[in-house]
């Protein structure tokens, strides 16, 4: 069974661009989470998708959204990139309906730098 | 609400030292309990889980036991190895919303590095 994967893995963008990033979760799993982690400030949630729908949301600013579509993939977009907007961005995906312990599987993130 | 306190790292250790890494919580309910470990330049993966009370979770030489009466699930190693160097996060699930949607709550993350 494939994990959960995530494109691109690295990036370099300046400030001001905007960047997108996706996850494909485990076959099956309907629910997707995308987290922030930088060192200072450790792992934020940023938003969870459940079948295509936003189903809970951290507390950052509109310039961070997602989606998730028919498949259960999911993208996350930020826009008018700041320095401080630099992280690790890590997907989760889990099992949905009785199957469902809270348990999440990550992928291995994507490293987003802004110069 | 639900909260998890793990202890501030870093943890500095000599390969084969004793391990704990404390973790204490607050839930309503009876919430699942885990233990995510993050290597070096990777994503998080679930190193251990206890789903109620009395539950010992158990991989790779690691053990934590989920004690209700103390609210703790305190991660244990009898022996650490230099390849045990990692951010150890702590977590709990518990109910939110309607159905059967749960949340996960995150401890901040303690640094664990094992020296030779």
């Amino acid at each position: 069974k494939a994990g959960v994967t995530q494109t691109p893995r690295y990036l370099i963008k300046t400030r001001g661009q905007q960047v997108t990033l996706s996850c494909s979760p485990i076959s099956g799993h309907r629910s997707v989470s995308w987290y922030q982690q930088t060192p200072g400030q450790g792992l934020q949630f940023l938003f969870e998708y459940f079948s295509e729908t936003q189903r809970n949301k951290g507390n950052f600013p509109g310039r961070f959204s997602g989606r998730q579509f028919s498949n259960s993939r999911s993208e996350m977009n930020v826009s008018t990139l700041e320095l401080g907007d630099s992280a690790l961005y890590l997907c989760a995906s889990k099992a949905g309906g009785q199957a469902n312990t809270g348990e999440l599987f990550f992928g291995e993130g994507s490293r987003l730098t802004v110069l | 609400g639900n909260s998890v306190t793990q202890m501030e790292g870093p943890v500095t250790l000599s390969e084969e030292a004793f391990l704990t890494i404390n973790c204490t919580y607050t839930a309503t309910g009876y919430p699942s309990l885990f233990w995510y470990v993050q290597y070096p330049g990777e994503g998080l993966q679930l190193l251990l889980k206890a789903t109620k009370a009395d539950d010992k979770g158990s991989n790779k030489g690691f053990e934590a036991t989920y004690r209700k009466e103390t609210t703790s699930f305190h991660l244990e190693k009898g022996s650490v190895q230099v390849s045990d160097s990692a951010v150890y996060f702590c977590a709990l699930s518990a109910p939110s919303g309607s159905g059967n949607n749960r949340k996960l709550i995150w401890g901040l993350g303690t640094s664990l590095a094992v020296n030779p």
